[in-house]
Formats: structure tokens, sequence, C-alpha cells
């Protein structure tokens, strides 16, 4: 099956700093992957469509100039909190679309990325 | 926007009994309803998933039934096993052109063995 890989898996940094998480699609073209954030014991919730070669559509309340989302190639996006603080502390998963002849598609998980900011 | 409610948000089972899950969504144009197992610090992982065009999709141990109508679907697990402990999540999105999913609330499973 399409494999989807990220990285680094979790990541420890102090407030203020900026971390850039990568989303690969191994074994597929991907020209639209999505973002989740997941806090503890909560559901996924969508921070961002990254479409390959545009911009990024942001979901409602998710502030752009602080998760920069940039999709450069068919099999990489990547997402940078710039800035960050103790509340954007959780866990990111992307995810990648592949579209099936015959018209449905399928979305396939990274492993996800855990976040701590001191 | 979608909107997708799930029920209950806890639920623990005797093993080898089944265990329902429940969804309800708001968007009439929704027309693909994946189901995801998660377990602890791990990515989710598709079980089933059901589109508009059947009411109903078993595989093994494992059932989704949709009602259009009513705008609802469920997740059935039957002789249920620990393994099966999980956090559960239903999803809604239209089906074509990489459209994004709106996850529900997530259901935590526990099977007493």
């Amino acid at each position: 099956g399409a494999v989807v890989s990220q990285h680094p898996s979790w990541v420890i940094c102090k407030s203020g700093t900026s971390v850039k998480i990568e989303c690969r699609s191994l074994d597929f073209q991907a020209t639209t992957m999505f973002w989740y954030r997941q806090f503890p014991k909560q559901s996924l919730m969508l921070m961002a469509t990254s479409n390959e070669g545009s911009k990024a559509t942001y979901e409602q309340g998710v502030e752009k100039d602080k998760f920069l989302i940039n999709h450069a190639s068919l099999t990489l996006s990547t997402l940078t909190v710039t800035s960050a603080h103790p509340e954007d502390s959780s866990f990111y998963i992307c995810s990648a679309g592949l579209a099936y002849s015959g018209s449905y598609n399928e979305q396939f998980f990274g492993p996800g990325t855990r976040l701590t900011v001191l | 926007g979608e909107n997708v409610e799930q029920h209950p948000s806890t639920l623990s089972v005797q093993e080898g009994d089944s265990a329902v899950i429940k969804c309800t969504y708001s968007d009439s144009a929704s027309n693909y309803f994946p189901w995801y197992k998660q377990e602890l610090g791990k990515r989710p992982q598709l079980i089933i998933d059901i589109r508009s065009n059947v009411g109903e999709k078993k595989d093994q141990r494992i059932a989704v039934t949709l009602n259009k109508t009513a705008k609802h679907f469920s997740l059935h697990i039957t002789e249920t096993q620990p393994e099966d402990s999980a956090v559960y999540f239903c999803a809604a999105s239209k089906d074509f052109g990489n459209e994004k999913l709106t996850f529900g609330t997530g259901t935590r499973l526990t099977i007493i063995p």
C-alpha cells in the first residue's frame, strides 16, 4: 500500500524557536497533503490543505503566518511552526491523498510528529 | 462545513461481545465515510470505509452500515478481542478530488478480558 513518512518523529524545542516537520509520500505522488493537529485525548483537527505548487488552504482559526506550509514537490510537504510556544505542543500528523482511477480516493497517514515546546 | 458527531466517547465491552459506535454527519453532500483505529501515539489506521452507493459493508468481524436519509453511519465489531482496544474515529468527506476529511470526536474502546 501507499506509504507516508514524517520527520522528525518527535522534537523538543525552546519557546520562540521554529520547527520544521517534513511529510513525504514514499511510493506515490500526492498533489494534495493534509496537516492535522491532535491534542491529548482529542480528535484530529485539520489545520490546512497543502496543494503542490500553490498556496495552502488554512482552516478557520489556524494562523497561516504561524504555521507555514510548503508543498514544493509531488512527494514532499513541510510544516514550519514559527515562534513556537508551549500551547503549540501537540501531535502533528500529515496525510497524503491518492486518487485512484475510477473516481474514488483514499488518504494515507504519516506516523506523526510529537512536538514539545518548553 | 461538515460536522461529525460520534457516540459514545468511551465504551467497555466484555471480550467476545459486540461493540457498536455511531456517528452522524450534517452535510448531505458527503458520500465517503471511513473508520480509523488509532493506538496511543500512533497514526490512524483505516479499518473499513463505505461509500454512499452502498448501505452496508463487512470485513470479517467488522461491519459498517450507512443510512443516508438519516445521515448516520455505524461501526460494528463482533467477537471482540483484547487487541481491539484502541480509539476509533469516524470521518466524512465528499469522495472526489482529494476532499478533506472531517473527523468525529473519537470513541475509546476497552475490551475487558
